[in-house]
């Protein structure tokens, strides 16, 4: 079964300083997605990033990058120039190819610092 | 263009009782999904569909009943409400695309407690 997991359940970071969150992941398979998802206090979820497993370039969405290592099964989500509109629950979820369903992390809650 | 909307916002009921949660799409998709989310944790799938007459069940089925008789409505059925049923509950949609990349958009949920 397809798992994830997200060790850090919060984080906290000065604004304009750099954080990143951790999220591995088990699977057997070869062609699969990964993505981070943002939740602010509104409860929308806002999809952050998206990775494609069989591109081996990092993806990169203005202040937010990945770092995807695939043998390690390891996708973290470094944020830049932390802003106070950043602080959120963040998830990490992945989604095998040709399937439906997204399997999700426990998310970690970040607070940005003023 | 509304995206994805979803009614009630909140929602509290008696064990037993029964009610509808509302979800719908003005995007044309043909993907639609029902997610719980518990507190603490991440989203787990109750039921999804590809497309108008067509469901399935996701990790959590159990209590819910749900149907798509059109491309836009995916409403979420509880019969007989029970406490473990308290959750907030997010309705998504996808576009049919070639490739398999593709980014669900979520509804704002709904809050419902059983007590």
């Amino acid at each position: 079964a397809q798992t994830v997991t997200q060790s850090q359940p919060e984080m906290s970071v000065q604004e304009a300083e750099t954080v990143t969150l951790s999220c591995t992941y088990d699977t057997s398979e070869s062609d699969y997605y990964l993505f981070w998802y943002k939740q602010p206090p509104s409860r929308q979820m806002i999809l952050v990033i998206r990775q494609e497993a069989y591109k081996q370039q990092n993806a990169t969405e203005n202040r937010f990058s990945v770092n995807f290592q695939k043998a390690a099964k390891s996708f973290s989500l470094k944020i830049s120039d932390s802003q106070l509109g950043d602080a959120a629950m963040y998830f990490c979820a992945y989604k095998v190819q040709g399937a439906q369903k997204l399997v999700f992390g426990q998310g970690t809650r970040l607070t940005i610092n003023p | 263009n509304a995206g994805v909307t979803q009614t009630p916002k909140f929602r509290i009921l008696k064990i037993g009782q029964s009610m509808t949660l509302q979800c719908a799409q003005d995007m044309n998709h043909n993907y639609m999904y029902w997610y719980r989310q518990d507190p603490g944790m991440g989203l787990k799938l109750i039921y999804y569909s590809v497309g108008a007459g067509i469901t399935d069940k996701g990790e959590v089925p159990n209590g819910y009943n749900v149907s798509r008789s059109t491309t836009e409505d995916f409403p979420l059925r509880l019969e007989l409400a029970a406490p473990s049923q308290t959750s907030v509950y997010f309705c998504a949609s996808t576009p049919r695309l070639a490739g398999g990349t593709y980014e669900q958009y979520f509804g704002p949920g709904t809050r419902l407690t059983v007590t």
